[in-house]
């Protein structure tokens, strides 16, 4: 699986939109670009997930570059609760589905009011 | 649906004791997986099954075994425990398609 670089760590202002970046370079065209987020010690949480194409759910928004060398998850309107360390992962659609996946330092957003 | 459960959520272990450490899910997920993480740091895979009855080793396997007899079931026993095994342990479930899901985690102190 390609590796991803991340900032160390972001601030963002409530109600603002915060972008957390991604670089994956080395991605390859079979391999997705996946975001998790972790609370506080609690269990990792599956935010997102793309391919190419940019996608959105209720909770986030990925826009993927052209050339899949780099990424930006969108929170559109952050609040307290968003503060968490945030993965970006990449990896192919049978490493994630069988459960591998490799987590890097990820980037702590800290969300002030 | 409860998801991903663990059990328990807090442990202290001598050193050289074993227990087992539970992971269920109610999903109907075909795979699971466990991971640690030590304090500061991102997790790393131990272990993980793609069935019951398959299960394979991760990035951390030395210490720990699994084993998987049932779809719901994937508990991670640890043989003799030692220090350098305090973490926080997570296990996770998925499909084809889906995300991770994962579990609240159990603390083990290893002293």
């Amino acid at each position: 699986d390609a590796k991803t670089t991340q900032p160390t760590s972001m601030d963002c202002a409530e109600g603002r939109a915060a972008n957390l970046p991604c670089n994956h370079s080395t991605i390859s065209g079979n391999e997705y670009v996946y975001w998790y987020r972790q609370i506080h010690s609690q269990g990792p949480q599956y935010i997102i997930h793309g391919l190419k194409n940019n996608e959105t759910n209720e909770m986030a928004s990925l826009i993927i570059t052209e050339d899949r060398k780099s990424s930006t998850l969108i929170l559109p309107h952050a609040t307290l609760r968003d503060t968490a360390v945030y993965y970006c992962i990449v990896a192919g659609a049978g490493g994630t589905s069988y459960g591998k996946l490799t987590f890097g330092q990820g980037t702590i957003l800290t969300v002030h009011p | 649906n409860a998801g991903v459960t663990q059990t328990p959520k807090f442990q202290v272990l001598k050193t050289g004791q074993s227990m087992t450490l539970q992971c269920a899910q109610d999903m109907n997920h075909e795979y699971m997986s466990w991971y640690r993480q030590d304090p500061g740091m991102g997790l790393r895979l131990i272990h993980y099954s793609v069935g019951a009855g398959i299960t394979d080793q991760g990035e951390v396997p030395n210490g720990y075994n699994v084993s998987r007899s049932t779809t719901e079931d994937f508990p991670l026993r640890l043989l003799s425990a030692a220090p350098s095994q305090t973490s926080v342990y997570f296990c996770a479930s998925s499909s084809p398609g889906t995300g991770l899901y994962f579990g609240p985690g159990t603390r083990l102190t290893v002293t």
